[in-house]
């Protein structure tokens, strides 16, 4: 069964740092490409940051671009968002996704973790 | 970066069929094969509905069926039953590199 478990969110001051991690199983990780998904209290869904699996090509969503960086650990089966200069308008629930092909359709998602910026 | 346009919300009675469009531009919907359709139960994460435009993975019903032309991909259900009410987005890739979400539609099975 594939599965995916979101860990690090929580309360955070604006301008503070975060590090979201994603732990994968029940498939082949390290040939998939995974991305991160947000959706803040009340809206829609917002890609984020896609990676993928062959050279570790990274994509951003201009809205965090400078500021997030995705990464992965294949040997952990482990995806990572690590999250700097954190704004009110950061606040979201975060989820990872297993992605059919690089920046493609995501098949399968995790739970998510709720990430709070307010001082 | 824009979100592609979908309306805010749809309706239909139970047995009856339903169609959500999505509108983007020639960068994204127009010119991708990479169209998809997520459903969304409150307090629940996003489940894929329809992938590569028409495509439906394993275990979804029958009832979901997607399809696209020119700038504007529909994803219609037939036969609504009650537990299809809920939040569907469409998605697709972007020239930029990016995934471009739509904005959702709120489903009311009457």
């Amino acid at each position: 069964e594939v599965q995916m478990l979101e860990s690090g969110g929580g309360l955070v001051q604006p301008g503070g740092s975060l590090r979201l991690s994603c732990a994968a199983s029940g498939f082949t990780f390290s040939s998939y490409a995974m991305s991160w998904v947000r959706q803040a209290p009340g809206k829609g869904l917002e890609w984020v940051s896609g990676i993928s699996t062959s050279d570790g090509s990274t994509y951003y969503a201009d809205s965090v671009k400078g500021r997030f960086t995705i990464s992965r650990d294949n040997s952990k089966n482990t995806l990572y968002l690590q999250m700097k200069s954190l704004r009110a308008e950061d606040t979201a629930v975060y989820y990872c996704a297993k992605d059919r092909r690089t920046i493609s359709s995501l098949d399968y998602w995790g739970q998510g973790t709720l990430v709070t910026v307010s001082s | 970066q824009s979100a592609l346009t979908q309306p805010a919300s749809v309706s239909g009675s139970p047995g009856q069929s339903i169609t959500i469009s999505c509108t983007g531009t020639r960068s994204d919907v127009g010119g991708s094969d990479y169209v998809s359709w997520y459903q969304q139960h409150p307090g629940k994460a996003p489940q894929l509905m329809i992938y590569d435009v028409t495509n439906r993975p394993s275990g979804v019903s029958n009832r979901f069926s997607g399809s696209k032309s020119g700038n504007t991909a529909s994803l219609t259900i037939s036969g609504l039953q009650a537990e299809d009410e809920a939040d569907y987005y469409c998605s697709s890739y972007a020239s930029s590199d990016t995934l471009v979400f739509g904005g959702g539609t709120k489903l009311t099975v009457l």
